[in-house]
């Protein structure tokens, strides 16, 4: 039973288009992450927010912003989207007691024409 | 630099038997967590289990185990009796101290295939 949620589940859009990227959970975790993933391949951190009005840049280059005005919702956008922004993109969370482990949306696989 | 290295692109394991998948991970932080997880082909990560640094004994939860050489900064992990289900990625992850600003990264993940 999955408590957090990405909006849309695939998405082919053109290049040049803004996209956002929804991510909502419903747990009241702090912390939430964005991960760019390509098929079989390791996770990359691009954003994540320790609450509201936080966010951070993650260890990986992204043209790729986010928000945190609630709890709840952390939307990833990008202002123009480009062919090398085709990936899947995995959001999660986590309460901040060190031993919770993150749980993860079923990601958003983008394709950029 | 790379801070969660995992060496074993991809493994074989014969059903029923034993396997280890290495992890290892570089911090100055002294508090710190380490994570296994799963994804199956299916896509979604599943949470596997948990050591923290100051944890003195090694963390098993069902047929999964965990290898934690602190001095040696490796977390491996050992799964007993393997199933077909097991086949998956089985990625490491370090949530880091406040060196690292608390996030959690993974590493580049190794392949697991049981073979009937």
């Amino acid at each position: 039973e999955a408590d957090i949620y990405q909006t849309p589940r695939y998405l082919v859009i053109g290049t040049g288009k803004k996209i956002t990227l929804e991510c909502s959970q419903t747990m009241g975790h702090d912390k939430m992450y964005w991960y760019q993933q390509d098929p079989g391949m390791e996770l990359h951190l691009i954003h994540y927010s320790y609450g509201v009005n936080s966010t951070e840049k993650g260890d990986l280059s992204s043209e790729s912003t986010v928000s945190r005005i609630r709890t709840e919702h952390f939307p990833l956008t990008l202002e123009s989207a480009r062919p090398s922004h085709t990936s899947q993109y995995l959001c999660a969370s986590s309460e901040w007691a060190e031993n919770q482990p993150q749980h993860f949306g079923d990601g958003t696989r983008l394709s950029i024409l | 630099a790379q801070k969660i290295t995992q060496t074993q692109p991809g493994m074989f394991v014969q059903e029923k038997e034993a396997v280890t998948l290495d992890c290892t991970y570089d911090t100055s932080d002294q508090s710190y967590g380490l994570f296994w997880y799963k994804q199956p082909s299916s896509g979604e990560m599943i949470f596997l289990i948990y050591q923290g640094s100051y944890d003195e004994q090694n963390a098993t939860e069902g047929r999964y185990s965990l290898n934690f050489q602190k001095a040696r900064k490796s977390a491996n992990l050992v799964i007993s009796a393997s199933q077909l289900g097991d086949s998956a990625m089985y990625f490491c992850a370090m949530r880091e101290g406040p060196g690292g600003g608390f996030k959690t990264i993974f590493g580049a993940g190794t392949r697991l295939f049981v073979k009937a």
